[in-house]
């Protein structure tokens, strides 16, 4: 397809287990991002990948959260012994090459989400 | 405090009214973004602004740096523009950082 692409849509887990979400970002974007929208909250910024640069991971709300992204393409959003408050909705963007200095400011794409409910 | 405030939170509209969100941040930017996340939570980029305004279709985004003040417009609405509309900024101090404000629910009515 032509868009960006995430999976599992839903994940259901326990708390303590590991998950891992995947993101397939639009052929030829090198800028990549990672947001979770919790319910009735805004978006919140996760971490960015681009190109093979060390990702931004400012984001991240705790080390249980981690991020990869394999031949500057897909990326794998893992969470560690998932807590209750990391049910949220997980969002992966990609955009297309930044502009001088590293950053992109390009148009992001948003994938479908995945819904991650930890019980 | 948020970064990012949107008002108004919630709109309903009549169909064919003229809509405005607006958008106030208190940091310095490199962009700011608007973004429309329909029921079922599909999001789409509408605009990229860093100064300026921009038109795409019934859409019209302004933006006043000066001021920190960003507005979306919508003109002759319709049921089908029913959606989240979210401003989101990135900071010019703090890299890929984005911080968004809390949406704004618009419902416009045939």
């Amino acid at each position: 397809g032509a868009g960006v692409s995430q999976s599992p849509s839903n994940k259901v887990t326990e708390k303590g287990k590991d998950v891992e979400l995947r993101c397939d970002p639009i052929s030829g974007h090198t800028a990549l991002y990672w947001y979770r929208q919790s319910l009735g909250q805004g978006l919140e910024f996760l971490i960015y990948f681009q190109g093979n640069s060390a990702p931004d991971k400012s984001g991240l709300p705790s080390d249980r959260f981690s991020a990869e992204r394999t031949g500057g393409s897909v990326s794998t959003l893992t969470i560690q012994r998932t807590q209750q408050e990391d049910s949220a909705v997980y969002l992966c963007a990609s955009s297309l090459a930044p502009l001088a200095g590293g950053l992109s400011t390009d148009t992001q794409y948003f994938g479908p989400g995945t819904r991650l409910t930890v019980l | 405090k948020n970064e990012v405030e949107q008002s108004p939170q919630n709109l309903t509209a009549q169909e064919g009214e003229f809509i405005t969100i607006n958008c106030s941040y208190s940091v310095g930017i490199s962009a700011l973004h608007w973004l429309q996340q329909h029921p079922g939570g599909g999001i789409v980029s509408l605009f990229m602004l860093s100064s300026g305004k921009k038109k795409h279709g019934r859409l019209i985004a302004t933006i006043n740096i000066q001021e920190k003040h960003s507005s979306l417009h919508i003109t002759a609405s319709h049921p089908r523009d029913s959606a989240v509309y979210i401003c989101a900024v990135r900071p010019s101090n703090t890299g890929n950082q984005f911080y968004f404000g809390t949406g704004t629910s618009l419902t416009v009515i045939p």
